[in-house]
Formats: C-alpha cells, sequence, structure tokens
C-alpha cells in the first residue's frame, strides 16, 4: 500500500544540525519531494530528489536517498530559527494520468534559540 | 502571478449547514487537489481532478462533492457539514505528469459546530 512516515516532532537548537526523517513504500516514485509549510500558510516546495540519486545538496540543505531501505533524509546545517515549520516529505503514486502525491504526516521543527 | 487563490480564508458553520469552497489558478495546470490538513494526520487527498472534465476520489472523499468547473477552477461543496469537517482544507495544482511541483493555496480554517 501507499504510506509515507515521518515523526511528528524535532526540537534543535539555533546553530545545530536537524535531520528530518521519512521512509516511504511506492518504490516507483520517480521524484521524492520535500515541502515546507509555515505557520498559517500552505506548503511550498522546498527541495527534492531524482530517484536514481543518492545525495542532493542545496545551500544548507542535503537530501539522502536510501532506495534499498526505501528512506529519505533530509539535513538542514547551521539551523536558523526562520526554520520552524513542519516538513512533509511525499512521493508520487499512480500511473500517468491519475499521478497523486502521497504525503508524510509532517515533521514540525521547533528551532531554540 | 497569483498562483493558487482560495477562498475564503476562514469559516464557521453550524452541523447541517452547506457551503463551497472556491479554488482558483492561473498556472494553466491540468491537475487540481483538494486536500484537508488535520493535527498529526498529514495532508489527506479528498478529491482530485487530473484534468479539465474528470474527477476521482481521493483517500477521503465521503461528505464532500467537487466540480472542476474549467481548467483554472476547482471548487469543494460540504452539502450537510458535520463536526468531522473542521479542518484546514488545501487546494493545490500541477502538471504531475511532467513531473512539475505541486502550488498550493493558502488554506481555509472551517469550523463545524
Amino acid at each position: 500500500g501507499e504510506d509515507v512516515e515521518q515523526s511528528l516532532f524535532l526540537s534543535v537548537r539555533e546553530g545545530d544540525s536537524s535531520v528530518i526523517n521519512c521512509t516511504y513504500t511506492d518504490s516507483s516514485s520517480t521524484y521524492l519531494y520535500w515541502y515546507k509549510q509555515e505557520p498559517g500558510a500552505g506548503l511550498q516546495l522546498l527541495t527534492y530528489i531524482f530517484s536514481n540519486m543518492d545525495m542532493k545538496q542545496d545551500q544548507r540543505l542535503t537530501v539522502l536517498l536510501n532506495k534499498k531501505d526505501k528512506h529519505l533524509s533530509l539535513r538542514i546545517a547551521d539551523t536558523q530559527t526562520g526554520d520552524s515549520a513542519i516538513y512533509f516529505c511525499a512521493e508520487i503514486g499512480g500511473t500517468s494520468g491519475t499521478y497523486k502525491y502521497i504525503f508524510g504526516t509532517g515533521t514540525r521543527l521547533k528551532v531554540l534559540a | 502571478n497569483a498562483g493558487v487563490t482560495q477562498t475564503p480564508k476562514f469559516q464557521v458553520l453550524k452541523t447541517g449547514q452547506s457551503m463551497t469552497l472556491q479554488c482558483a489558478q492561473d498556472m494553466n495546470h491540468n491537475s487540481m487537489y483538494w486536500y484537508r490538513q488535520d493535527p498529526g494526520m498529514g495532508l489527506r487527498l479528498i478529491y482530485y481532478s487530473a484534468s479539465e472534465g474528470t474527477t476521482d476520489k481521493g483517500e477521503v472523499p465521503n461528505g464532500y462533492n467537487v466540480s472542476r468547473l474549467n481548467k483554472r477552477e476547482f471548487s469543494l461543496r460540504l452539502e450537510s457539514a458535520a463536526p468531522s469537517q473542521t479542518s484546514v482544507y488545501f487546494c493545490a495544482s500541477s502538471d504531475l505528469d511532467l513531473n512539475e511541483k505541486l502550488f498550493f493555496g493558502s488554506g481555509t480554517q472551517l469550523s463545524v459546530l
């Protein structure tokens, strides 16, 4: 079945690294995504990784993908208070013409000053 | 370029009342979606429309109806609201067949008393 799992909460100190983990089930997903939701707003795409890659780095963000274990992680270096938000991982399931996103439960990141 | 526009932002209903949530996108996207977000449950897909003229049930369609009025607009209707439908509702759009990212509206906070 289709299921994407994440831990619900993470708390880190400002300046430390944050690592948010996700496990997914649909191995046919071409891309895997991280979305960020700030308070009172909709989700915005943060970064994504192509499924044939192991790692992608984008400034303070590093995405690691372990296809064998179906494990995706998002590392935020030098975490700032502005990074406090809910982070969702997502995969795409279905077939052409009926693709749909499958979201995890979201991880609420709290950055302590 | 407004992106995805949802109205209203807030709504309070009494049990049994009906209402329609409106959504419009100006990005010429084929696919549109309605999600609900509840604490600890992430985003759950209510209905989606892969293209103009088609709609399909998502994970939690009961109690809702949708209309894909044209390529721009996708509305969500609650015929007889129930307290279990208290949630934050998000509309989104994308061209998933091109593996494009999902664009979200800012959400509608609905309370059913």
